[in-house]
């Protein structure tokens, strides 16, 4: 079983700047996450989608958008880059209900540099 | 305010031993926990879970202990190889907050060989 992929992951942009980020889940999962890593804040959950509606929302501002596709794909736009959104981006994927509902996979990740 | 907490920043075992990772919470509601291991550069790796009606859940070399009166979680990773050098994160959920993983900041764990 293929596991999560994400594209590209390996992005540079400047600030003001806007940039889409891909997830594609496990086979069956229909549950997307996305989370940001950096050195001072950790991993922080930014959102949620299941069945292609957003389930669950972190305190990130209204820069930070996803969506999610049928086949359960999701992507994650950032608009107006700023120099602090330079992060690893990190989508995980889950059944989203059931047992276990919330064993979360991850991907490798899309490191973000915004100079 | 860190509602889940890994107070130990690195630890260091020689290989063989057992290895003890802690976490703290203080959400009372948190009712499912889990542990991931992470390499610089990649996404976590899930390795072992467990829900808050369980205080123990056993999986191969990895062992998870829940007290949840003491709002605290362990793993135990016997014996320990070098190869478990990573660092580990422990997260916590709660049904109502659907989805959300809240994870610890994480502790550095060399293996000596």
């Amino acid at each position: 079983k293929a596991g999560v992929t994400q594209t590209p992951r390996y992005l540079i942009k400047t600030r003001g700047q806007q940039v889409t980020l891909s997830c594609s889940p496990i086979s069956g999962h229909r549950s997307v996450s996305w989370y940001q890593q950096t050195p001072g804040q950790g991993l922080q959950f930014l959102f949620e989608y299941f069945s292609e509606t957003q389930r669950n929302k972190g305190n990130f501002p209204g820069r930070f958008s996803g969506r999610q596709f049928s086949n359960s794909r999701s992507e994650m736009n950032v608009s107006t880059l700023e120099l602090g959104d330079s992060a690893l981006y990190l989508c995980a994927s889950s059944l989203g209900q059931g047992v276990p509902w919330n064993e979360q996979f991850f991907g490798p990740g899309t490191r973000l540099t915004v100079l | 305010d860190q509602q889940v907490k890994q107070n130990s920043p690195s630890l260091s075992v020689q290989e063989g031993r057992i290895s003890i990772l802690n976490c703290d919470y203080t959400n009372s509601m948190f009712d499912y926990f889990l542990w991931y291991k992470k390499y610089p550069a990649e996404g976590p790796t899930f390795l072992i879970s467990i829900s808050s009606i369980k205080d123990k859940n056993e999986d191969g070399r990895f062992t998870v202990f829940l007290n949840k009166s003491a709002k605290h979680l362990s793993l135990h990773i016997v014996p320990s190889q070098p190869g478990d050098s990573a660092v580990y994160f422990c997260a916590a959920s709660a049904l109502e907050y659907g989805n959300k993983l809240v994870f610890g900041a994480g502790t550095i764990l060399r293996v000596k060989s």
